[in-house]
């Protein structure tokens, strides 16, 4: 079955505590990329990914790391969270020209 | 700041009534979107409609596009219990890359 996945899906972290969310794909696309959904700010991007080794800055990159080794890999690093970061995170990919998105199920982040 | 701006923020309907929400949009575009996401969940990809489209159907959902207003609309018709979700449009510069959100419209369908 076509699926982005993503793991945790729930994850209660401490301030400073570096995290990793893991985000793969099984269906070959070359982009992929991270969003943030907050209450009454809508999803806001975080990083994107055209290809294997080629990432670059979305609307709120601050705090946040990724990288791109495989095709099939994107994972969001947290490297010092704080509480401004808990949220709930989407992973996405798509098949580059085709403007159709697959999101995973989610990763709902608190950190305390 | 967000491309799409979605109205209502939030609607309550009976079931078996029709459902419209509104986006609009700030710059060019080369598609647009509609997600529906069920309480706290991922997002399902509803409909796509391309620049040069002005409308679409798929089942129960028809979508519009007005290029010259920059606006979108979806109607849900014959609603159902299970239509109750947020439903999202996002915009899209050019194929394939990064989609821009609205801020969501709470669709509540009663029985």
């Amino acid at each position: 079955e076509a699926q982005v996945t993503q793991n945790p899906r729930y994850l209660i972290t401490v301030t400073g505590k570096k995290l990793t969310v893991t985000c793969s794909q099984n269906m070959n696309h070359e982009y992929m990329s991270w969003y943030r959904q907050d209450p009454g700010l809508g999803l806001r991007q975080i990083y994107y990914s055209m290809n294997v080794e080629v990432t670059d800055k979305g609307d709120v990159p601050e705090g946040y790391k990724v990288s791109r080794k495989e095709k099939r890999n994107f994972p969001l690093i947290l490297e010092s969270p704080s509480p401004n970061q808990t949220s709930l995170y989407f992973c996405a990919s798509s098949l580059s020209g085709t403007g159709l998105f697959i999101f995973g199920q989610g990763t709902r982040l608190t950190v305390v | 700041s967000q491309q799409g701006e979605e109205d209502p923020q939030a609607l309550s309907i009976q079931e078996g009534e029709n459902a419209t929400m509104n986006c609009s949009y700030k710059t060019s575009i080369n598609n647009l979107q509609w997600y529906r996401q069920n309480s706290g969940r991922g997002l399902v990809h509803l409909i796509l409609i391309r620049s040069n489209e002005r409308e679409k159907h798929s089942g129960r959902l028809r979508v519009t596009l007005d290029t010259s207003k920059k606006s979108s609309s979806l109607l849900i018709t014959a609603s159902r219990a299970a239509d109750t979700a947020s439903y999202f449009c996002a915009t899209s510069l050019a194929a394939g890359n990064k989609l821009t959100f609205g801020g969501g419209t709470r669709v509540l369908v009663k029985p």
